[in-house]
């Protein structure tokens, strides 16, 4: 089956640093993916679809020069969180969807908690 | 109105229990449907694709139905395992972008 990978699983940082995310489809082929933030016992939130050789595409609220979002492939979308503060610390989630069909599902990878201290 | 609506639960059944969540949708050019299941501090994970005959993977049955506009699982012979977070996705014509449901919450006890 589809196969999602995402790195790190975990980050733990001061106040300051930037992280980036990366989420890697293995076995197919995503021109969209999609970067979530869980906060605890709440839904997940669309933060941005990425688009691969264009801009991303960010859902309202979120602030692009605070996330930014970089889909160099096919297989490749890269989630940078700057100068990363406590309230950032979440659960950020990709996405992707395999370009073959219109009706494939999303596979998701597993998800980076991160915590700014 | 929500575009994807579920009911949050939770729904406290005890092992052995059947169960059954049904998610609504408002956009009728919908077009393609999911289950997704969410364990605490985990990312969703695929668990079936609900097809417009409906379909069935061992305890668990998936339905369309477009006329009313839902979707539904039927989990049976509930095990402790299967308490989680159930999310239903849909894939709407035009857009790219999937739209999910706030998740119903499934509870099994002993």
């Amino acid at each position: 089956g589809a196969v999602v990978s995402q790195h790190p699983s975990r980050v733990i940082c001061k106040s300051g640093t930037s992280v980036k995310i990366e989420c890697r489809s293995l076995d197919f082929q995503a021109t969209t993916m999609f970067w979530y933030r869980q906060f605890p016992k709440q839904s997940l939130m669309l933060m941005a679809t990425s688009n691969e050789g264009s801009k991303a595409t960010y859902e309202q609220g979120v602030e692009k020069d605070k996330f930014l979002i970089n889909h160099a492939s096919l297989t490749l979308s890269t989630l940078t969180v700057t100068s990363a503060h406590p309230e950032d610390s979440s659960f950020y989630i990709c996405s992707a969807r395999d370009d073959s069909g219109n009706n494939q599902p999303q596979h998701f990878g597993d998800g980076t908690r991160l915590s700014i201290l | 109105r929500k575009e994807v609506e579920q009911d949050p639960g939770p729904f406290n059944v005890p092992e052995g229990a059947t169960v059954a969540f049904n998610c609504t949708y408002s956009n009728s050019a919908s077009q393609s449907f999911f289950w997704y299941r969410q364990d605490c501090r985990k990312e969703p994970k695929l668990l079936m694709s609900v097809y417009s005959s409906g379909n069935e993977d061992g305890r668990f049955t998936a339905q369309l139905n477009r006329a009313s506009q839902y979707i539904s699982l039927l989990i049976r012979d509930s095990k402790l395992s299967d308490s989680a977070t159930y999310l239903c996705v849909v894939n709407q014509r035009g857009s790219y972008i999937p739209t999910f449901g706030r998740g119903t919450s499934l509870i099994v006890h002993p």
